[in-house]
């Protein structure tokens, strides 16, 4: 069965240091996620996109988080200046087309970052 | 932002009997409401789903009951068995071209045997 691969599953930064999360798609899906979730809370969105641009962020993405695909396999998200806060489990997600019911979108088993 | 609530953190039921997770919602604008199951260590994986113009949806052992008038729905897990303990997530989408979901806090379920 097709999955999300997510890499690292564990990254533990410094505060302020910049990382970033990868994230390997389903291959024929053209919608991509980022959600986290902050231990013991529950799984946000954070951003959709589709089409090499940004579809919907939530007020989470601001100026210290981007996504890009920078080639045809890779789905990235990177965190400019990391604050203890970021700490949480970040998931990405894929679907084809955007979820509207039915299946729901596949997400992979996350990368868990630990800003120190 | 509470859109989506899971007011029970925790349910623990007997092998073979019925677990019922419940979820309230406040946005009427949503369409369209899915189950997701959560191992630890591993992503949310989708259970099953209803839109907003049904009142019920069965998947085998699964259903999903939505209450439009209440903005209540629930999933229906019968017969319950252990390999079901896992945190349930609730969750809410609104009509858009963007596929953002909306969760809930998560049940964690313990079916013993």
């Amino acid at each position: 069965e097709p999955e999300v691969t997510q890499t690292p599953s564990h990254q533990v930064t410094q505060m302020g240091q910049e990382v970033i999360l990868r994230c390997v798609p389903i291959s024929n899906h053209l919608y991509f996620y980022w959600y986290r979730q902050i231990l013991g809370q529950k799984v946000e969105f954070l951003v959709s996109f589709y089409n090499n641009e940004i579809s919907e962020k939530s007020e989470i993405f601001d100026d210290q988080f981007s996504v890009e695909r920078p080639d045809g396999s890779n789905f990235t998200l990177k965190i400019r200046s990391t604050k203890l806060e970021d700490s949480a489990m970040y998931f990405c997600a894929s679907s084809d087309p955007p979820y509207r019911g039915g299946y729901g979108y596949t997400f992979g088993s996350g990368t868990r970052l630990t800003v120190v | 932002d509470q859109q989506v609530k899971q007011n029970s953190p925790s349910l623990s039921v007997q092998e073979g009997r019925i677990s019922i997770l419940n979820c309230d919602y406040t946005n009427s604008m949503f369409d369209y409401f899915l189950w997701y199951k959560k191992y630890p260590a591993e992503g949310p994986t989708f259970l099953i789903s209803i839109s907003s113009i049904k009142d019920k949806n069965e998947d085998g052992r699964f259903t999903v009951f939505l209450n439009k008038s209440a903005k209540h729905l629930s999933l229906h897990i019968v017969p319950s068995q252990p390999g079901d303990s896992a945190v349930y997530f609730c969750a809410a989408s609104a009509p858009s071209n963007t596929g953002k979901l909306i969760f809930g806090q998560g049940t964690t379920l313990q079916v013993k045997p």
